[in-house]
């Protein structure tokens, strides 16, 4: 079993549908981080939270909807997504926020998401 | 200029060769270094962390890290073509909250 664990690992959805992506660590870890991956494009930073509160949204369109009701879970709730928002979405987490020192990140397998 | 750049690929080498991946950025701020493996329609798995400047090996996988030049480098010998994956580095400066960078990433693929 992998220390972040994604659920669903293919989603297909249409435009006007609303589905949730979850993600569970089973590392302790403090941080967790939605992050959206497309082909030949760098990972894109989403959003960050930190001991279950939002530290950043990286100016994510609203149709995307990240919740986090403690340290472990994570989810992302899609609504009206474009054909545009298929990707990779990475969940990943931290012991600590971001690049502190000793700091490493992990990430789970992705949710690979179609938009038709 | 991106503040981290990679050589995108695809990267194609003869199974045993040895392979030289690379990565420039741009922050001298930067202090931590990474590298990730990311199989096809998987999600990136940490291969090496490294602080500083200097080597650190690992099996069949060494980094380098020149801070001088701000560059660092994954080499992997003996490469086989379960190495074939895209590669990611990633750096950080250690301080609290500020994001990891990652570059795009190359393309790797070792030919049997």
């Amino acid at each position: 079993e992998t220390g972040v664990t994604q659920t669903p690992r293919h989603l297909v959805m249409g435009m006007t549908n609303k589905k949730s992506l979850k993600c569970e660590q089973h590392l302790g870890h403090n941080a967790m981080y939605w992050y959206k991956q497309s082909a030949k494009k760098p990972l894109e930073l989403m959003f960050v939270y930190n001991f279950k509160e939002q530290t950043e949204n990286n100016s994510v369109p609203s149709r995307f909807s990240p919740e986090c009701p403690n340290s472990s879970h994570l989810f992302l709730h899609l609504h009206t997504l474009q054909p545009e928002d298929s990707a990779l979405y990475l969940c990943a987490s931290s012991q600590l926020l971001g690049g502190a020192a000793g700091n490493t990140i992990y990430f789970g397998e992705g949710s690979w998401l179609t938009v038709v | 200029q991106k503040e981290v750049e990679q050589d995108p690929g695809p990267l194609s080498v003869p199974e045993g060769a040895i392979v030289s991946l690379n990565c420039t950025y741009s922050n001298s701020a930067f202090q931590y270094f990474m590298w990730y493996r990311q199989y096809s329609r998987k999600g990136p798995e940490l291969l090496m962390y490294t602080y500083s400047s200097g080597n650190k090996e690992d099996g069949r996988f060494t980094a380098q890290v020149d801070k001088s030049s701000k560059y660092i480098s994954l080499f992997i010998r003996d490469s086989q073509p379960s190495d074939s994956a895209t590669y990611l580095c990633a750096m950080s400066s250690g301080n609290y909250g500020q994001n990891f960078v990652f570059g795009p990433g190359t393309r790797l693929s070792v030919l049997p």
